[in-house]
């Protein structure tokens, strides 16, 4: 099925680091939805964008809708041990419900050894 | 109940065996909803319901796949005759009324071997 192009694909990060990934798409979406996944866990919604251009915080996280609506962007800032997980972005088609979603395939976040 | 529950957690099923899949969502949540999650993949959308209608089920990969909601509460995700493909984690989501937040349970991870 279809899927968002999500970079990057997994990344290390050192506790207090700032971390940025994004996500893009060859279709428009009127919602942009960022989840994180632990292990063996079902995702949990962090951040929901609803308007082209619209910048939202949910405490350390920061996401942005891209104005061509056809991207997002998700930054998580002073990063902490527990930020490490797998985060999805996800798109929703105009007119479906806010569970009929296009997912990414998810960036990796683990701690530098 | 407090969150969406899957049952079971993990099932082992041999190659051509039928399995049930049991999705508790959130008490008077309306609508409810179905992903399959490759390994190392973003969760794709299988099918939705409003109360016992099943709306979508456009996701489904092919007719060995059926989902029910008889009584617009608890839903089972059938998959007959199991093929390796079908290996996969198997989400349910649900949410008060469509275009609200679905939460999504922990998923069953099934095997097929």
């Amino acid at each position: 099925g279809q899927q968002l192009n999500q970079s990057p694909q997994s990344m290390f990060i050192q506790e207090g680091e700032d971390v940025s990934m994004n996500c893009t798409s060859s279709s428009i979406f009127n919602t942009w939805l960022w989840y994180k996944q632990d292990p063996g866990e079902g995702p949990v919604l962090l951040i929901a964008l609803y308007k082209a251009g619209e910048l939202t915080s949910n405490g350390r996280l920061t996401a942005q809708f891209g104005i061509t609506r056809k991207d997002s962007f998700l930054n998580i800032s002073a990063s902490i041990p527990s930020d490490v997980g797998i985060y999805f972005c996800a798109g929703l088609n105009y007119g479906g419900s806010q569970g009929n979603l296009i997912f990414g395939k998810g960036t990796k976040l683990s701690v530098k050894p | 109940g407090a969150g969406v529950s899957q049952s079971p957690r993990y099932k082992v099923a041999k190659r051509g065996q039928d399995v049930a899949l049991r999705c508790d969502p959130i008490s008077g949540h309306v609508s409810l909803f179905w992903y399959q999650q490759a390994l190392g993949q973003g969760p794709e959308f299988l099918t939705y319901f409003q109360n016992e209608a099943q709306l979508d089920k456009s996701g489904l990969p092919s007719d060995r796949f059926f989902a029910e909601r008889p009584e617009g509460s608890v839903s089972t995700l059938k998959i007959q005759r199991t093929q390796q493909e079908d290996s996969a984690v198997y989400l349910c989501a649900s949410s008060f009324s469509l275009n609200t937040e679905a939460f999504f349970g922990q998923g069953t991870r099934l095997t097929v071997v």
